[in-house]
């Protein structure tokens, strides 16, 4: 079946740091891939998204681009700030599978400054 | 705000118990999702409804069941609870976009079962 694999956290960085948390999956058919934010006590936030190889999803200075030949979407970030600090799950839907959200297991970013 | 609704917003009860948290999705969404999280199994789904259909079975347990109503707000039921019930219980909703479907989630449930 489908599956995430999400970089272990946690991650602890300096404000204005580069990040990066890495995620890879697997797939049976041609997924749509999500990053999605979980700040303390709140549910989860819509980041990003990119629905095709090369697609490169943007928002909120995050970017992660669909990479289709080594199955990949990795979040970057060029300068983090301490308001970044939360909960980041890399997710994929497969439509042939249906629309259900299959989840890596969260990295924890905390920025100190 | 993403415009789902779910209450309560905590939920504490004894085993062997029965609770039912509820979820009302974004204006206009048809589709309801409802995930679990917890620490030892992340974040997994449950079911998903459209339109009061049941369309995609995940993870759940017999002791769990839910519907979506005509107004299209959805019920998660959970009986005969057990210890291992507690965590967090969101619920999604999602309308199309493009070629992809954007599930939002709601502030979710927090389910203690003592």
């Amino acid at each position: 079946g489908d599956s995430v694999t999400q970089m272990e956290g946690p991650v602890t960085l300096s404000e204005e740091a580069f990040l990066t948390i890495n995620c890879t999956y697997t797939a049976t058919g041609y997924p749509s891939l999500f990053w999605y934010v979980q700040y303390p006590g709140e549910g989860l936030q819509l980041l990003l998204k990119a629905t095709k190889a090369d697609d490169k999803g943007s928002n909120k200075g995050f970017e992660a681009t669909y990479r289709k030949e080594t199955t990949s979407f990795h979040l970057e970030k060029g300068s983090v700030q301490v308001s970044d600090s939360a909960v980041y799950f890399c997710a994929l839907s497969d439509l042939g599978l249906g629309e259900k959200l299959t989840f890596g297991t969260g990295t924890r970013l905390t920025i100190i400054p | 705000d993403s415009g789902v609704t779910q209450t309560p917003k905590h939920l504490i009860t004894a085993t062997g118990q029965r609770v039912t948290l509820r979820c009302s999705p974004r204006s206009g969404d048809l589709s309801v999702y409802w995930y679990q999280q917890s620490l030892d199994q992340g974040l997994q789904f449950l079911i998903q409804y459209y339109n009061g259909e049941e369309r995609a079975k995940g993870n759940i347990l017999e002791r769990f069941s839910a519907q979506q109503f005509p107004d299209l707000h959805s019920e998660l039921n959970l009986s005969s609870l057990e210890l291992g019930d507690s965590a967090l219980y969101f619920c999604a909703s999602s309308g199309r976009t493009g070629v992809s479907y954007e599930q939002y989630f709601g502030p979710g449930t927090r389910l203690t079962v003592t």
